[in-house]
């Protein structure tokens, strides 16, 4: 069945080391990708999105992939801070279900000092 | 703007009563939705509406109600709460682009 899953339910860093976040996802008919960073006691927040015609789009030290081939989707976090602690969802757009968001379980981003 | 609110933000009940959880968004947004995040299980689509008049189930929809009367509010409805319900409710809108906006949450207890 479609589904949208993070390969590492927790990564740890160093703080201004770069970090990477992957996701994968099954459902080749979806168009738009969105990821969302999400802190202890809050609602998810918009971080950046791509349309499944982009391969790449980046944002204020955030860049994202897109690889449509093998069906992968990551988000790079330049100079990681410890402001960047919390749990990244990536979550699919399917349109053709009426614009539904699918999430992925979220991987927990640990920055440490 | 106040975006996306939710009340209350906690809620604990015992096994067989109701309650709504309410959400408005002052975005003038025609898209709003409702989920519930568990843990390890991410976020989960309960019931959505494309506009005021209008809604449709998600992925999780049992022992759940929504209305939209209108544009700015979407009430969920627990009708005899469970302890499955248990969980964190968010509230989410978009307009016409695809990223939505989240509430801050309603942590439920079903006892």
């Amino acid at each position: 069945g479609e589904s949208v899953g993070l390969h590492l339910p927790t990564l740890s860093v160093q703080e201004g080391d770069n970090s990477i976040i992957n996701c994968a996802y099954s459902n080749s008919a979806s168009d738009y990708f969105i990821w969302y960073k999400q802190e202890s006691g809050k609602g998810p927040q918009f971080i950046i999105d791509i349309r499944s015609n982009m391969d790449k789009r980046q944002g204020q030290r955030v860049t994202v992939l897109l690889n449509k081939t093998v069906k992968h989707l990551s988000l790079q976090i330049a100079a990681t801070q410890p402001g960047d602690s919390a749990v990244y969802f990536c979550a699919e757009a399917v349109y053709n279900q009426g614009g539904k968001l699918i999430f992925g379980q979220g991987t927990e981003l640990s920055v440490k000092p | 703007n106040a975006g996306v609110t939710q009340t209350p933000k906690f809620q604990v009940l015992k096994t067989g009563q109701s309650m709504t959880l309410q959400c408005a968004q002052d975005m003038n947004h025609e898209y709003m939705s409702w989920y519930r995040q568990d843990p390890g299980m991410g976020l989960r689509l309960i019931h959505y509406s494309v506009g005021a008049g209008i809604t449709d189930q998600g992925e999780v929809p049992n022992g759940y109600n929504v209305s939209r009367s209108t544009t700015e509010d979407f009430p969920l409805r627990l009708l005899s709460a469970a302890p499955s319900q248990t969980s964190v409710y968010f509230c989410a809108s978009r307009d016409g682009g695809r990223a939505l906006f989240f509430g801050s949450g309603t942590q439920l207890s079903v006892l």
